[in-house]
């Protein structure tokens, strides 16, 4: 049962401290997703991949959070310096990009900054 | 501009009642998927069904089904029987033919079911 995976699964820090999350796609998936979940802004987009490549990273705020797709089997999201309204669940998701295809979720990184 | 909108912040239903969770949509590609997601309580993003703006039949899943009316923009979940099981957040989400991979998500509704 193909599953997308994330590290870690929950991360508390500091105010200022690099934080890395890690998710690893369902094989064959071409596309990978970033979202972040807050009980006050909902589901928002971060930033996604096609084939390795960042096409949209429009939802981040560019100044302290970078994504990245060393390779296919491996989406990083970093936050620096990581700051307390970065506190939220922070999910990866991974699909085949078509209309009809759904995104497949992770299980979510609770990141909780103090 | 694409828009998904969920009207019902909240629902209460009683176990074994049929449910209606609505969801209007809003693009002007003739090309689009509508997809419905739930989220327990404990956090997974679970799809649940998929409806093809050409498709002629509104989709089914088990007890899942999708009241998908196209000239009113509109793509209804609707739950048989439900269960305590499904109480959760329900997501509405539209991906459009234009080549953007990503979904549009509405902000969702807490259903409850009552014993």
């Amino acid at each position: 049962d193909a599953r997308v995976t994330q590290t870690p699964r929950h991360k508390v820090t500091e105010m200022g401290q690099e934080v890395t999350m890690r998710c690893q796609p369902i094989l064959g998936h071409n596309t990978v997703f970033w979202y972040r979940q807050t009980m006050m802004q909902g589901l928002e987009l971060l930033a996604y991949f096609r084939n390795r490549a960042p096409l949209d990273d429009s939802g981040m705020p560019k100044d302290r959070f970078s994504a990245e797709m060393p390779d296919a089997t491996l989406a990083t999201l970093k936050i620096q310096p990581s700051e307390p309204r970065d506190s939220a669940v922070y999910f990866c998701a991974s699909g085949l990009g078509l209309v009809e295809n759904e995104q497949f979720f992770g299980p979510g990184t609770r990141l909780t900054v103090l | 501009a694409q828009k998904i909108t969920q009207t019902q912040p909240g629902m209460f239903v009683q176990e074994k009642e049929a449910v209606t969770l609505d969801c209007t949509y809003d693009t002007s590609d003739p090309s689009y998927g509508l997809f419905w997601y739930k989220q327990p309580s404990s956090g997974e993003m679970i799809f649940l069904i998929y409806q093809g703006s050409y498709d002629q039949q509104n989709a089914t899943e088990g007890r899942y089904s999708l009241n998908f009316q196209k000239a009113r923009k509109s793509a209804n979940l609707v739950i048989s029987a439900s269960q305590l099981g499904d109480s959760a957040m329900y997501f509405c989400a539209m991906r459009d033919g234009r080549g953007n991979y990503q979904l549009i998500w509405g902000a969702g509704t807490k259903l409850i079911i009552k014993p």
